[in-house]
């Protein structure tokens, strides 16, 4: 069964840095791309960033870019998403997505979410 | 980026068909063929309902359909049944190699 599933939310204090993970089962995780997209509560789907099936190439959202890095490890199964200076605004469900099959700009299989709470 | 811009609700009864517009740009939606569509259910995660503009994954319903006519897409969703209440996002690839959401439509399901 293709599965994801996110951990690491918590409630964490603006200016600390905070690792989520995002443990994959199921299929071949070395062959596909990730993405983080986060979700701020009551509002819309905004993207984060997306890593390549090996790790060679990354991209962010402005939103994130300096502060966030994405990364994964293929032995483990597991994307990463380490968080730093983190702030208010950062406060969101966060999901994990793998890319299609076809190209890695859809999102096929979500996790359910891990939550992220930035507050003094 | 700028955000893609969708209506923020739409209704219909059961049986109808529904459409609801994703509007871009020629950085976005209209340089690219990679628009998706999601559909988010209360308290769920986002399920993929059309890829690459028109494609329909396996096991959705071929009630959805997607098209693109250049910066703008559409979902539509014909013979609307109550279980298709949810909210709608639409999302492209863009030229700074990222993709970029819209802001999400509400679908009522009258």
């Amino acid at each position: 069964q293709l599965q994801l599933v996110e951990s690491g939310g918590t409630v964490v204090q603006p200016g600390r840095p905070l690792r989520l993970s995002c443990e994959a089962s199921g299929f071949p995780f070395s062959s596909y791309g990730m993405h983080w997209v986060r979700q701020a509560p009551g509002k819309g789907l905004e993207w984060v960033a997306v890593i390549w099936y090996d790790g060679s190439s990354k991209y962010y959202a402005d939103s994130v870019r300096g502060r966030f890095t994405i990364s994964r490890d293929n032995s483990k199964n597991t994307l990463y998403l380490q968080m730093n200076s983190v702030r208010v605004e950062d406060t969101a469900v966060y999901y994990c997505a793998r890319v299609g099959v076809r190209n890695h700009w859809y999102l096929d299989i979500w996790g359910r979410g891990t939550l992220v709470s930035v507050s003094s | 980026h700028s955000a893609l811009t969708q209506p923020a609700s739409v209704s219909g009864s059961p049986g109808q068909s529904i459409t609801i517009s994703c509007s871009g740009s020629s950085s976005d939606i209209g340089g690219y063929n990679y628009v998706s569509w999601y559909q988010q259910h209360p308290g769920r995660a986002p399920k993929l309902v059309i890829f690459d503009s028109s494609n329909r994954p396996s096991g959705v319903s071929d009630r959805f359909s997607g098209s693109k006519s250049g910066n703008t897409a559409s979902l539509t969703i014909s013979g609307l049944q109550a279980e298709d209440e949810a909210d709608y996002y639409c999302n492209s690839y863009t030229s700074s190699s990222a993709l970029v959401f819209g802001g999400g439509t509400k679908l009522t399901v009258l």
